[in-house]
């Protein structure tokens, strides 16, 4: 995989639009961004993906930077309910299937 | 509803007592494959299947079986339980192993 670097955590007013960075310096030109998020114990929620272009789709809109080697998740207008951690991957393509490696995410905070 | 559904959620066990966590999927999926998450560690893959019958080893496969005799479901097997596979399990299925993956909603064990 293309390792990939996030904060630690991050807070966010309730409301107001959060905004989580991730650098992936190293990706490849036909790898893609993929990010998911984790609330509380459950399971890993697929968020959003992208290639080249930004993407946005009803839960979050994704900005990739026009080098590739980093990529925001925005969450417009974040609620209580966005509190969880997120995971950028970039999945790397091995034997058939796409090998992904989750680290440890950001740990989103959503403030009242 | 599309969902991966594992069983059980929660399980309090001995050292040595065998085990099975069950996971089946009803969307049809190729792939199937299970992660452990430990605290500071992230999501770690134990093994993963591409398809009926076929299935390989991922990061962290040492203490643990599968098998994959039916599309739909996919065993975790732990012959011999040992206090450190204590742990947060997770299976997960995509179409032909690609992304996004739909992850169900964990199983936490607990050997003693």
């Amino acid at each position: 995989d293309a390792k990939t670097t996030q904060p630690t955590s991050m807070d966010c007013a309730e409301g107001r639009a959060a905004n989580l960075p991730c650098n992936h310096s190293t990706i490849s030109g036909n790898e893609y961004v993929y990010w998911y998020r984790q609330i509380h114990s459950q399971g890993p929620q697929y968020i959003i993906h992208g290639l080249k272009n930004n993407e946005t789709n009803e839960m979050a809109s994704l900005i990739i930077t026009e080098d590739r080697k980093s990529s925001t998740l925005i969450l417009p207008h974040a609620t209580l309910r966005d509190t969880a951690v997120y995971y950028c991957i970039v999945p790397l393509n091995s034997g058939g299937y796409q090998k992904v490696t989750f680290g440890t995410g950001t740990k989103l905070q959503v403030i009242p | 509803e599309a969902q991966v559904t594992q069983n059980p959620r929660y399980l309090i066990t001995v050292t040595g007592k065998k085990l099975t966590v069950t996971c089946s999927q009803n969307m049809n999926h190729e792939y199937m494959s299970w992660y452990r998450q430990d605290p500071g560690l992230g999501l770690r893959q134990i093994y993963y299947s591409m398809n009926v019958e076929v299935t390989d080893k991922g990061d962290v496969p040492e203490g643990y079986k599968v098998s994959r005799k039916e599309k739909r479901n996919f065993p975790l097997i732990l012959e011999s339980p040992s206090p450190n596979q204590t742990s947060l399990y997770f299976c997960a299925s995509s179409m032909r192993g690609q992304q996004p993956q739909h992850f169900g909603d964990g199983t936490r064990l607990s050997i003693l």
